[in-house]
């Protein structure tokens, strides 16, 4: 059991380039989620998916931000564009059902986003 | 006003002492409640649920004040493996998603 995977684990980009960040859920885990946590601030709610469909995207910043959960392969939250108020701790997390509290979720160690 | 407030802290506990501090939230409708352990660059690790009663696991004790609409996490005898940050998180209904505090910074120190 892997747990949740998350790579790359550290990232740095430059103002303007793309950022792709992925997690793999846990072994039957059909639902993931994707949380941002600023320096020294705690987690806040991206979005929500399930494989091929997003749920919920109310915390997802409306312009450079997208996610996809597809019938393959990881989970990818793409940051296009990016500037220095996205550098940032991206965590993500996994159940296996429709989150009904926090036991059932299990986070990822996360990737760092660095933009310089 | 945030959802979830907590005090950023950090709280310097002597090794041995008890230190307790709240977490307050804003939407009266919420219904289930946690406290997360933050280690320094680390995932969120669940500590405890909280539950109406209180509840207590070994060192820790959880409470829930519905009325004033407050959560509390005290920590007894502190080891200094206790120092990390801890975060409020709560849901506000059935299979909604989490929301956090910004998570108060707990040093224990010898």
């Amino acid at each position: 059991n892997a747990g949740v995977m998350q790579n790359p684990r550290h990232l740095v980009r430059r103002r303007g380039q793309e950022a792709r960040l992925r997690c793999s859920p846990m072994k039957g885990h059909s639902h993931v989620y994707w949380y941002r946590q600023l320096p020294e601030e705690g987690l806040k709610f991206m979005v929500y998916l399930q494989k091929e469909n997003i749920i919920d995207e109310s915390g997802m910043p409306k312009e450079r931000f997208s996610a996809e959960f597809p019938k393959e392969g990881p989970s990818i939250l793409r940051i296009q564009q990016v500037v220095r108020g996205d550098s940032a701790a991206y965590f993500c997390a996994s159940s296996r059902y429709r989150e009904t509290g926090a036991n059932v979720l299990t986070f990822g160690a996360g990737s760092r986003l660095t933009v310089l | 006003r945030k959802e979830v407030e907590q005090d950023p802290g950090p709280f310097n506990v002597p090794e041995g002492a008890t230190v307790a501090f709240n977490c307050t939230y804003s939407n009266s409708a919420s219904q289930s409640f946690f406290w997360y352990r933050q280690d320094c660059r680390k995932e969120p690790k669940l500590l405890m649920s909280v539950y109406s009663s209180g509840n207590e696991d070994g060192r820790f004790t959880a409470q829930l004040n519905r009325a004033s609409q407050y959560i509390s996490l005290l920590i007894r005898d502190s080891k200094l493996s206790d120092s990390a940050t801890y975060l409020c998180v709560v849901i506000k209904a059935a299979g909604n998603k989490l929301t956090f505090g910004g998570g108060t910074r707990v040093l224990v120190k010898p």
